[in-house]
């Protein structure tokens, strides 16, 4: 079956270190993005891409890094500088940006936690 | 910036009721806009995607409707069962990636 798959779904950090979230789909989707979830907050856009190679920050891009090497794949770094990432963080993608014709697909998260 | 607001934050009712979710935005220009469900610590499900075209799309139980020039969308939900019991959230597309309401957390009591 088509879909995405997150990983890991659990996932510690130690203050300091740097922590890669992968996120990987077999629909053939061009479009994929990174959203962050917090209580009461609901989702934020960290970063997205239309194309391989190519991405563009979303609203909370700060202290976070990604690439888009292939298609299929769109890893998040959740890097040091990221002062408070202790959220749920969701990869979706779609046929194209708008999802207009399809939306979006979204996989079942990872919840990253600082100790 | 498009915005979009979700009415009410929570909302509780017995079994077997219909009801209503609400969700506002505060820019026409969308190309559609995409109703998930999320249960606790889980991703988002797709339940209905309305396209700006559309006026309603319905599955099952649950019926969307889109009002574009006034920047409203309905979920209705027909005889509630406590398995609907979930957080329910409304996105809208345009020319950036989806924007999303913080959601309308719905329990159903038996």
């Amino acid at each position: 079956d088509g879909g995405i798959t997150q990983s890991p779904k659990y996932l510690f950090r130690k203050e300091g270190q740097n922590v890669t979230l992968s996120c990987e789909q077999n629909l053939n989707h061009d479009a994929m993005y990174w959203y962050r979830q917090d209580p009461g907050q609901g989702l934020r856009l960290i970063y997205y891409s239309q194309i391989v190679n190519d991405f563009q920050k979303g609203d909370i891009a700060e202290g976070y890094s990604v690439s888009r090497e292939k298609k299929e794949s769109f890893p998040l770094t959740v890097t040091s500088a990221q002062k408070n990432p202790t959220a749920f963080y969701l990869c979706a993608s779609s046929g194209e940006i708008t999802g207009r014709n399809y939306g979006y697909t979204f996989g079942s998260g990872t919840r990253l936690t600082v100790v | 910036k498009q915005e979009v607001t979700q009415i009410p934050a929570a909302l509780s009712v017995p079994e077997g009721e219909n009801l209503v979710l609400n969700c506002s935005f505060t820019d026409s220009a969308i190309y559609n806009l995409q109703w998930f469900r999320q249960d606790p610590g889980k991703g988002l499900t797709s339940l209905l995607l309305i396209q700006s075209s559309q006026r309603e799309q319905t599955s099952g139980r649950l019926n969307a409707s889109l009002d574009k020039s006034s920047g409203r969308s309905t979920l209705y939900i027909a005889a509630s069962q406590p398995g609907d019991s979930a957080t329910y959230l409304c996105a809208v597309g345009g020319n950036t990636p989806l924007v999303f309401g913080k959601g309308t957390r719905l329990s159903v009591i038996a």
